[in-house]
């Protein structure tokens, strides 16, 4: 059975510092996500990395994958309000069709002036 | 290009009560996904179909739970009767399919169910 785990599961940090969510999971995989969700919201896809070490940025948000180490890391530049979220990674089983998500508990991320 | 779209957007309902859930998906998307979102949780994957038949249904609480996609589009979840426990956000996602390099699942707004 997949498991994927999250850490920290809550995080309250000030705007301008830098901070990285960690995502661990359990066997290997195709593909991992990080999406975000805001309170009441649906789920917004931000990465989807391929490969071992695979990094993709997009403004202050870095994505990384370890697949030896079973590893994802999400890392935040500066930290503005406007970041404040739950980031979730999902990780996709490896072969086959069936390719639905197992997704961690969620990092509840609050960024304060 | 319209996202995945979803009604009802809130129902509540008492148990044992029935209540579905419809999902229209991002034109041309083969594979089609119904997640479980309980407060506080990551969605958890109910059923996978590709086109209109099921792929994955491993996780769907099949004494109570059914899903359907006739033709291929659309698609239905139903829950009958009802109890406290599924309270929770209902997420339908779709994606190009298993064959996509990019297949990355996008989300519909979600049906919110509170069971009284």
């Amino acid at each position: 059975e997949l498991k994927v785990e999250q850490n920290p599961l809550f995080l309250s940090m000030q705007e301008g510092k830098n901070y990285t969510i960690y995502c661990n999971y359990s066997t290997t995989s195709d593909r991992l996500y990080w999406y975000r969700q805001d309170p009441g919201k649906s789920l917004e896809s931000l990465f989807v990395l391929l490969s071992n070490g695979a990094v993709k940025q997009e403004g202050r948000l870095m994505a990384s994958l370890d697949t030896k180490a079973r590893l994802s890391t999400l890392h935040i530049t500066a930290a503005v309000h406007d970041l404040s979220a739950t980031y979730f990674c999902a990780v996709e089983p490896s072969g086959g069709g069936a390719d639905g998500l197992t997704f961690g508990k969620g990092t509840h991320l609050i960024i304060q002036p | 290009e319209a996202g995945v779209a979803q009604s009802p957007r809130y129902k509540i309902i008492e148990k044992r009560q029935s209540v579905a859930f419809w999902c229209n998906p991002i034109s041309g998307h083969a594979t089609l996904y119904w997640y479980q979102q309980i407060l506080g949780q990551g969605p958890k994957l109910l059923i996978q179909f590709q086109n209109n038949g099921v792929v994955d249904d491993s996780q769907l609480p099949k004494d109570r739970f059914s899903a359907e996609r006739l033709k291929g589009v659309d698609s239905t979840l139903k829950i009958q009767p009802a109890k406290l426990e599924d309270s929770a956000v209902y997420l339908c996602a779709s994606s190009l399919g298993a064959l996509a390099v990019g297949k990355t699942q996008y989300f519909g707004p979600g049906t919110r169910l509170l069971v009284l």
